[in-house]
């Protein structure tokens, strides 16, 4: 089946430490994204990656970095410079830019004490 | 810049009554629309999308939305609710942000269905 896997479902993490969010489509689809998603936020674009080794700051940014090695992978580490890290973080694909429909992996709740 | 705002955070039904999720969207050249439902702990999945041709987009689970260009609307309609329809609701339009095209979200509407 293709989709978006993301994992882990659920992470804990303390303050002060980095964590790396994973985030791996076999859609062979060129763009991926990944959201935060605050309660009545809706969903903030972090980074967004059209190619392989090419990626774009989202609206928020800071603290957040990425990569985008292989086409399928786009992993996000969260870093201790993100000063309210606790949240839902949705990765998404598409095969092109914004015209087209993106698909959702199944989320991953961070919650940093 | 496109934008989205989604009226009314919150919306409540019986179950059998007309379902009515209000989107009116901003945007400089002729956009690309889409409606996405989120169940509690889950992703986003898509219901619909507009983008060129017929206004009247029909999607899945019953669902349909009309673009109205000259209101500036999308909004998302099922004639009868059913309890299943619980959950967030999410429109997007798409956007040329930074020399890309992007989606924009709206906040969401959480629908509530009451038996």
């Amino acid at each position: 089946d293709g989709g978006i896997t993301q994992s882990p479902k659920y992470l804990f993490r303390k303050e002060g430490q980095n964590v790396t969010l994973s985030c791996e489509q076999n859609l062979n689809h060129d763009a991926m994204y990944w959201y935060r998603q605050d309660p009545g936020q809706g969903l903030r674009l972090i980074y967004y990656s059209q190619i392989v080794n090419d990626f774009q700051k989202g609206d928020i940014a800071e603290g957040y970095s990425v990569s985008r090695e292989k086409k399928e992978s786009f992993p996000l580490t969260v870093t201790s410079a993100q000063k309210n890290p606790t949240a839902f973080y949705l990765c998404a694909s598409s095969i092109g830019g914004g015209t087209y429909e993106q698909y959702f992996g199944p989320g991953t709740r961070l919650t940093v004490t | 810049a496109q934008s989205v705002t989604q009226l009314g955070s919150h919306v409540s039904v019986s179950e059998g009554a007309l379902v009515l999720l209000r989107c009116n969207y901003s945007s400089s050249v002729p956009p690309y629309l889409f409606w996405y439902v989120q169940y509690p702990n889950q992703g986003l999945q898509l219901l619909l999308k507009y983008t060129t041709g017929a206004t009247l987009v029909k999607g899945i689970n019953g669902f349909e939305a009309e673009f109205k260009k000259s209101e500036t609307s999308f909004h998302l309609t099922k004639p009868s609710a059913h309890m299943s329809d619980a959950a967030e609701y999410f429109c997007a339009v798409s956007g040329l942000q930074g020399g890309s095209e992007k989606l924009v979200f709206g906040k969401g509407t959480k629908l509530t269905v009451n038996p």
